[in-house]
């Protein structure tokens, strides 16, 4: 299975808008609802954002939130906040195994 | 608070063999299935082995089968990767995850295994 792809950098400056997009095949992103996305701190444990391509975990700001068309899901940082500034990662369930992108380090202008 | 703490990481030569460990609290361990994700250096995570929450089913990432084995002992809430022949393609930062519902709900900070000779 080859990697999900995603843009290297997103950035935006406090209080803005931003989409990560992430580009998969029919194999995965277009059969499964099972798209999740992870953000990433170094040193820190990574943590999960949304799940089933649109649900939050209790706990997740609704700042955060996804969405699918097609083979290409999407993850919107609304009202952005230096605290965003982390790498993102989406995954998507692909029959065993489970496949990821290479992340997007959205950085906060 | 949940948490996951892993470890069992270091230097190891190509051809060795290290094993992996996982320690949960504060979730139902023995309820989760449990998940081994890998992080190499400049490169997005892996998915590289899951296991069901008796132990009775275990998947693979292929370019890890018959050279790694994932096994739990829930009474300790400990998830394990022994890992054999050892690859410099396996250095990598190795996360244990909470693996319920085709997600990765909790993980653990990782452990680092580096393969060099």
């Amino acid at each position: 299975q080859s990697a999900l792809t995603q843009p290297a950098s997103v950035s935006g400056s406090p209080g803005q808008s931003i989409t990560i997009s992430c580009s998969g095949t029919s194999s995965d992103i277009g059969t499964y609802i099972y798209v999740s996305w992870y953000q990433y701190y170094p040193g820190k444990a990574p943590k999960l954002l949304i799940y089933d391509v649109t649900e939050r975990p209790s706990g997740i700001s609704d700042r955060f939130s996804g969405s699918k068309s097609g083979n290409t899901a999407s993850l919107t940082i609304s009202g952005l906040q230096a605290e965003d500034e982390a790498d993102y990662y989406c995954c998507s369930y692909a029959g065993s195994p489970y496949v990821f992108g290479a992340g997007t380090k959205v950085t906060v202008l | 608070e949940v948490q996951l703490v892993e470890s069992g990481g270091g230097l190891v030569r190509p051809g060795g063999s290290l094993r992996l460990s996982c320690v949960g609290s504060g979730f139902s361990f023995s309820g989760s299935w449990m998940t081994w994700v890998r992080q190499a250096p400049g490169r997005g995570p892996e998915w590289v082995a899951n296991i069901k929450q008796d132990g009775s089913i275990k998947n693979y990432l292929d370019s890890v089968k018959g050279r790694f084995t994932i096994f739990r002992d829930n009474a300790k809430n400990s998830l394990y990767l022994q890992m054999y022949s050892l690859r410099d393609e396996d250095t990598a930062i190795y996360y244990c995850a909470s693996n319920n519902d085709w997600r990765f709900d909790y993980w653990g900070q990782g452990a680092l295994v580096t393969v060099s000779s």
